[in-house]
């Protein structure tokens, strides 16, 4: 019953380090999507992808990078991790017509910088 | 421009009904609402479009009012399992904006 998965359920990395998160999902889905989730700010859209080898920018997208090589896997890439980019990082996926609408998040990954 | 949610947590007893608010200061196209329980992820509840709403779980269902730029989330009947943070996400199919959620405790 597996759908969305990541990489890492707990990540620790120190500042400067290069931070790849992957999320792999077995739907077939066209759009992915990395949110961050943060106490006090709710989830926030950093970057999406509507199919191979496009992405769009989110809400908060500095500091960060995706990539999309194949239909199933998204890559959120922390270029030069900072201790602000400590959060959780949820992963979803989604298809949608007018008669029909799934989505599904991935368990996430907790990134602690240090 | 996040949605803003009310009320920010609500408890209930198993069996009482409750409604989380969602409004928005920007046009609406659709309305999506989620529930997140602790050390979860979020599960995708129903996605609300302009000129209809949509049902999605059990005795859970949701109102969109397009001229307001407000939409209601209905608990009726709750369960235990009702419990958790309810999320509503609102703007395009793609880009999606969250509040920052109600939190709903359901108590024996």
């Amino acid at each position: 019953d597996v759908k969305v998965t990541q990489s890492s359920r707990y990540l620790v990395k120190r500042t400067g380090e290069k931070v790849f998160l992957e999320c792999v999902q077995d739907m077939d889905h066209e759009n992915m999507f990395w949110y961050r989730q943060d106490p006090g700010l709710g989830l926030r859209l950093i970057y999406f992808s509507y199919d191979v080898k496009m992405k769009e920018k989110g809400d908060i997208p500095e500091g960060y990078s995706v990539s999309r090589e194949k239909k199933e896997r998204f890559s959120l890439i922390l270029e030069s991790a900072s201790t602000n980019q400590t959060s959780m990082y949820l992963c979803a996926s989604w298809t949608g017509t007018s008669l029909s609408y799934e989505q599904y998040f991935g368990p996430g990954t907790r990134l602690t910088v240090t | 421009q996040q949605p803003v949610q009310s009320p920010q947590a609500v408890i209930l007893r198993e069996g009482e009904d409750a409604v989380i608010n969602c409004s928005s200061s920007k046009a609406l196209y659709s309305v999506h609402w989620y529930r997140q329980k602790h050390g979860e992820a979020p599960v995708f509840l129903m996605i609300l479009l302009k000129g209809g709403e949509q049902k999605g779980h059990e005795k859970i269902s949701a109102s969109f009012n397009e001229k307001k730029q407000q939409s209601s989330l209905y608990l009726t009947a709750s369960q235990l399992s009702y419990s958790g943070t309810y999320f509503c996400g609102s703007g395009g199919y793609q880009k999606v904006t969250f509040g920052i959620g109600t939190k709903l405790q359901v108590i024996p």
